[in-house]
């Protein structure tokens, strides 16, 4: 089993851009969450997700906005790029509660 | 809520000297609690976690840790350092209030091991 698969690694955006990060898990997972990384802060939840076509925000959803359409697949969406979102972003999934989460490898984003 | 304090942001150990990462946490009910740990440049790994079921809970490379209820906490020990272990650890607590499993991490505490 792959478990869940983050793309890009790496990306640097100019401010103003847009990206969409990919998430994608074979585990048969319901559950999927877009956690955000910084220095000595954590991890921070962006969005979670309970099912296909189900999202909810998490502590720091402002400036992004995730879908998910399948079981597979949860995509973040950075629509306009701002230097606070420079940040390490990972992605999880687990079945649900009181359940381990399963994390990507994260993707390192730089914006300038 | 549920909320998680690591109360320390750095410790630092002798290779071979005993380990011990403090995290509390609140709760208003019967919590879920997780160890990751984190080595530089590399995603999340799963040490251990508590479920209620045993209070003293074994996880990989020779960890464990102890629930407490009465003092809510969640302490990771190990006996013996290995430089491998120099990493970044957090304690997670499950919260599924509102029906929906979402964890939530404590600020981590890197971990120096020196020879």
């Amino acid at each position: 089993n792959a478990g869940v698969t983050q793309t890009p690694k790496f990306r640097i955006l100019k401010i103003g851009q847009s990206m969409t990060l990919q998430c994608a898990q074979d585990m048969n997972h319901n559950y999927m969450y877009w956690y955000r990384q910084d220095p000595g802060m954590g991890l921070k939840l962006i969005y979670y997700s309970v099912g296909a076509g189900i999202t909810d925000k998490g502590e720091v959803p402002n400036g992004y906005n995730v879908s998910r359409s399948t079981t597979e697949d949860f995509p973040l969406r950075l629509e306009l790029a701002a230097p606070s979102q420079t940040s390490v972003y990972f992605c999880a999934s687990s079945y649900p509660e009181g359940t381990e989460a399963f994390f990507g490898q994260g993707t390192r984003l730089t914006v300038v | 809520a549920q909320s998680v304090t690591q109360l320390d942001s750095h410790v630092s150990v002798s290779e071979g000297t005993p380990v011990l990462l403090r995290c509390n946490y609140s709760s208003s009910y019967s919590p879920s609690l997780f160890w990751y740990v984190q080595h530089p440049n590399k995603g999340l790994q799963l040490l251990l976690k508590y479920t209620s079921a045993a209070t003293l809970v074994k996880g990989i490379n020779g960890f464990e840790a102890e629930f407490k209820k009465s003092e809510t906490s969640f302490h990771l020990t190990k006996p013996s350092a290995h430089m491998s272990d120099a990493a970044e650890y957090f304690c997670v607590v499950s919260d599924a209030s509102g029906g929906y499993n979402k964890l939530i991490f404590g600020a981590g505490t890197r971990l120096a091991v020196h020879p």
